[in-house]
């Protein structure tokens, strides 16, 4: 069955340390995004991808980055990382043609100490 | 004014209620998502609406384009149902998504 997973799915570091956090699907699409979820916040988009090659900010970059080398993967880095950065991070990918169903990986808990 | 308001924020009902949940949306929009979040756990797609209504087991979903309106509906609840349940919608603009609050159910046995 296609899927959409997410590791490490817990992760502990220290300030202004280099995290990256990984995103694979097997459904093939070429929509993938990472939101990130706090309390009080709901889901904000932090990047997304269209496609290879095609990376897009969304409303809380900065502090992120992410590379799309293959439909399959799309990698969070946090080049430096802040306290302000702890927070529950998930990948989705799909929302598009075809049926349009969003899935979402388990979700990357991320303390930053 | 967010540009999609869930109601209400919190809900807490018996066993066996129906339930009803809102979302009102200012955009224009090509699909409006459910997700159901369980308490500590992943996010899981429950529909995709463009227009009309969709129905899966006890859960339906309807949308009226007009009146930039959905509802989901929960027959029969059980305490399983607790979760927090947000609406999405896809912007005509710029087809990014613009996340509800989410609306917070629990459902007492």
């Amino acid at each position: 069955d296609a899927e959409i997973t997410q590791s490490p799915r817990h992760k502990i570091t220290e300030t202004g340390r280099q995290v990256t956090l990984a995103c694979h699907q097997t459904w093939n699409h070429n929509n993938m995004f990472w939101y990130r979820q706090d309390l009080g916040h709901g889901l904000r988009l932090i990047h997304y991808s269209y496609g290879v090659q095609d990376t897009n900010k969304g409303e809380v970059s900065d502090g992120y980055s992410v590379s799309r080398s293959n439909t399959e993967d799309l990698p969070l880095t946090l080049e430096s990382a802040a306290s302000s950065q702890t927070s529950v991070y998930f990948c989705a990918s799909g929302g598009q043609g075809g049926t349009g169903e969003l899935f979402f990986g388990e979700g990357s808990r991320l303390t930053v100490l | 004014k967010n540009e999609v308001e869930q109601s209400p924020q919190n809900l807490t009902a018996q066993e066996g209620e129906f339930i009803t949940i809102n979302c009102s949306y200012s955009v224009g929009i090509s699909a409006l998502h459910w997700l159901q979040q369980h308490p500590g756990g992943g996010i899981v797609s429950l529909f995709m609406l463009s227009s009309g209504k969709k129905k899966h087991g006890r859960l339906i979903a309807t949308i009226n384009i007009q009146e930039k309106h959905s509802s989901l509906h929960i027959t029969a609840s059980h305490p399983r149902d607790s979760a927090v349940y947000i609406c999405a919608v896809r912007a005509n603009s710029n087809y990014q998504l613009i996340w509800g609050a989410g609306t917070k159910l629990i459902i007492k046995p």
